[in-house]
């Protein structure tokens, strides 16, 4: 079975500084990771996703996730925090085969301070 | 921006009323999906469907039912809404080429509140 984990719920930056959200995952063979920003009142906006091949992967907004098998990882990273970057992350991932039911992570809180 | 469709936006309404959440897209999308997240939470899928005619329950069970009649078009409805239905409801859609590889595009949501 699938699932994520997003151990912090609330991250907290100082802008102009890098920022890290922290995903962990679980799959049965290799994982479909993606990662979604949700604003208020708003739907999930897609940022990026690893499929296969090099494990750092370049998303909108100046976003990159790593991939790392060994750890089990996708955290989310920008070199220098904005203020409009402020919002709710999700991680999620999914499996090769069967349904593409994306299995979400409980959300991370970024709040990026002036 | 993606272009699928949810309304309303905002519904309140009292207990015992059938309600009918409207979600549309435009891109041609075979699958779509509808979750439920409380306000910051987690989504939980709740129907997905791979085309016309097709629909599944998905993990988290749901008195809502869905339908799929036309491609575009994946309406949820609540014969009779109670509180407990009372929470956001997102749309989703996602292209069928690729597999499992193509991201979900979501709809704005609707946020319900049952009386």
């Amino acid at each position: 079975a699938q699932s994520v984990a997003q151990p912090e719920d609330q991250v907290n930056v100082a802008e102009g500084n890098p920022l890290t959200v922290k995903c962990t995952y679980s799959v049965s063979g290799n994982p479909y990771l993606f990662w979604y920003v949700q604003y208020p009142n708003r739907g999930l906006q897609f940022l990026l996703k690893y499929i296969t091949g090099d494990n750092l992967v370049k998303g909108s907004y100046g976003f990159e996730a790593e991939f790392n098998k060994s750890q089990t990882s996708f955290h989310l990273k920008k070199p220098s925090a904005l203020v409009s970057d402020s919002a709710l992350y999700f991680c999620a991932v999914t499996a090769p085969t069967g349904a593409n039911n994306l299995f979400f992570g409980t959300g991370t809180r970024l709040t990026v301070i002036p | 921006e993606a272009d699928i469709y949810q309304t309303p936006r905002y519904l309140v309404i009292g207990t015992g009323k059938k309600i009918t959440l409207e979600c549309s897209q435009t891109m041609g999308h075979d699958k779509m999906y509808w979750y439920q997240q409380d306000p910051g939470m987690e989504l939980h899928l709740i129907h997905y469907s791979y085309g016309v005619n097709s629909t599944e329950k998905g993990d988290l069970s749901s008195e809502s039912t869905v339908s799929r009649i036309r491609t575009e078009h994946f309406p949820l409805t609540l014969e009779s809404a109670r509180p407990s239905h009372t929470s956001q409801y997102l749309c989703a859609s996602s292209d069928n080429g690729g597999g499992t590889t193509q991201p979900q595009h979501f709809g704005d949501g609707t946020r319900l509140s049952i009386l």
